[in-house]
């Protein structure tokens, strides 16, 4: 099963965009990338999926490596309540699990 | 979306006794149904994946005798931690899945604490 990395922690100022990078090298072809972001004392939350193409909904833009071994999640306009630790991780097709990495702490400051 | 909600989101017990968590689809059949738990400051680690109808599948570990897994309907499954000792004390989060390549929708966890 593919896994991921991403760094331990960011920061990003109101209102810009936060780019949060992710490597998942050995992912193999028929896995999709799925980040989640969990805020402090809840169940995560889905944010957005893909396979090969760039994705785009109301919340983030996933943008993947025409090689697929890495990929950059884009919130547009960060705003303080995007503070949370976001999870980038490898759909494992066969049997759905999902293999939660460390995560990355993004801290949004005003 | 969809939505998980998960039951109690806190509880409080006393060391010896048994805590039953709920973790209900309420829009949608869930095939499969996940179990988590997540120590303080640590990522989420998976317990035991969850099929209707059928025994559950633990990860190595896990007490299978500890946690009973029950998923009696495509809409509810429960975690039963059996004879709760202060080390149980964790945050529990359950997720629910369509099958396929849609996203996991997760519950609002449970913050067990072992007294």
């Amino acid at each position: 099963d593919a896994k991921t990395t991403q760094p331990t922690s960011m920061d990003c100022a109101e209102g810009r965009a936060a780019n949060l990078p992710c490597n998942h090298s050995t992912i193999s072809g028929n896995e999709y990338v799925y980040w989640y972001r969990q805020i402090h004392s809840q169940g995560p939350q889905y944010i957005i999926h893909g396979l090969k193409n760039n994705e785009t909904n109301e919340m983030a833009s996933l943008i993947i490596t025409e090689d697929r071994k890495s990929s950059t999640l884009i919130l547009p306009h960060a705003t303080l309540r995007d503070t949370a630790v976001y999870y980038c991780i490898v759909r494992v097709v066969s049997n759905y699990q999902l293999i939660w990495g460390a995560g990355t702490k993004l801290i949004i400051k005003p | 979306g969809a939505v998980v909600s998960q039951h109690p989101s806190r509880v409080i017990c006393k060391s010896g006794t048994s805590v039953k968590i709920e973790c209900r689809s309420l829009d949608f059949q869930a095939t499969t149904m996940f179990w988590y738990r997540q120590f303080p400051k640590q990522s989420l680690m998976l317990m035991a994946t969850s099929n209707e109808g059928s025994k559950a599948t633990y990860e190595q570990g896990v007490e299978k005798d500890k946690f009973l897994i029950n998923h009696a309907s495509l809409t509810l499954s429960t975690l039963t931690v059996t004879s709760a000792h202060p080390e149980d004390s964790s945050f529990y989060i359950c997720s629910a899945d369509r099958g396929g390549t849609t996203e996991a929708f997760f519950g609002q966890g449970t913050r067990l604490t072992v007294v």
